[in-house]
């Protein structure tokens, strides 16, 4: 059974750093593309980001290119997002995703860039 | 770009009775691989999104019969042939086809 578990979420000035993991169990996680969806409190989804099975490929929104880094780490079954230069337009429940297609999900880690 | 405008933006139902979601995207979503990449989620109330069906029509597994996608090109639905109360929550279309992906505004399904 796929298990994604983000983790990392948490109350962050503007400006400041942050980093996300995704720990990935119950399928053969080098095999797959994956990709991170955020959804800021009350809206619809949006996509932020994806990287290819084997890390060679990555794609991102333009409203976070420059400012976040989506990786891998295949030995370790994790999926990482490093953001920084964080506004309050980032604030945002963001979500592991397998596949290309979408099409399992985690449970969300919740990002706040307050003062 | 690949943009994605659904519509209706709230859709309310009465139980038993069928709902009709509509997604049209700005370009063509059919790939040069001749797949269209065009999926359909649910979100329920407190939950994660979870895929409903994937490249138009293709129902995922646990998925019941009354969900069924169709379309090509540019305009695709989605279908409740008779809506039951643990169909109420946000549906979003999301493009696969085009960068930057995109999901639609979301369709809000509430019991009338």
């Amino acid at each position: 059974q796929v298990q994604l578990v983000e983790s990392g979420g948490g109350v962050v000035p503007p400006g400041r750093p942050l980093r996300l993991s995704c720990a990935a169990s119950g399928f053969t996680f080098s095999r797959h593309t994956m990709q991170w969806v955020r959804q800021a409190p009350g809206k619809g989804l949006e996509w932020v980001a994806l990287i290819t099975y084997d890390g060679s490929n990555e794609y991102y929104a333009d409203s976070v290119k420059g400012r976040f880094t989506i990786s891998r780490d295949n030995s370790k079954n994790t999926l990482d997002l490093r953001m920084n230069s964080l506004t309050t337009d980032d604030t945002a429940v963001y979500y592991c995703v397998k596949e290309w297609g979408a099409d399992s999900w985690g449970q969300g880690t919740l990002v706040t860039v307050s003062s | 770009d690949g943009v994605v405008t659904q519509s209706p933006l709230s859709l309310p139902v009465t139980l038993g009775q069928p709902a009709s979601i509509s997604c049209r995207s700005s370009r063509s979503l059919v790939y040069s691989d001749g797949n269209t990449y065009l999926h359909w989620f649910q979100q329920r109330p407190g939950q994660s999104p979870r895929r409903l069906i994937y490249k138009v029509s293709n129902r995922d597994s646990g998925v019941p019969d009354r969900f069924s996608g169709s379309g090509s090109g540019t305009d695709f639905t989605l279908k409740i042939s008779r809506v039951e109360a643990e169909d109420v929550g946000v549906y979003y279309c999301m493009q696969g086809t085009h960068w930057p992906r995109a999901f639609g505004q979301g369709t809000r399904l509430e019991i009338k």
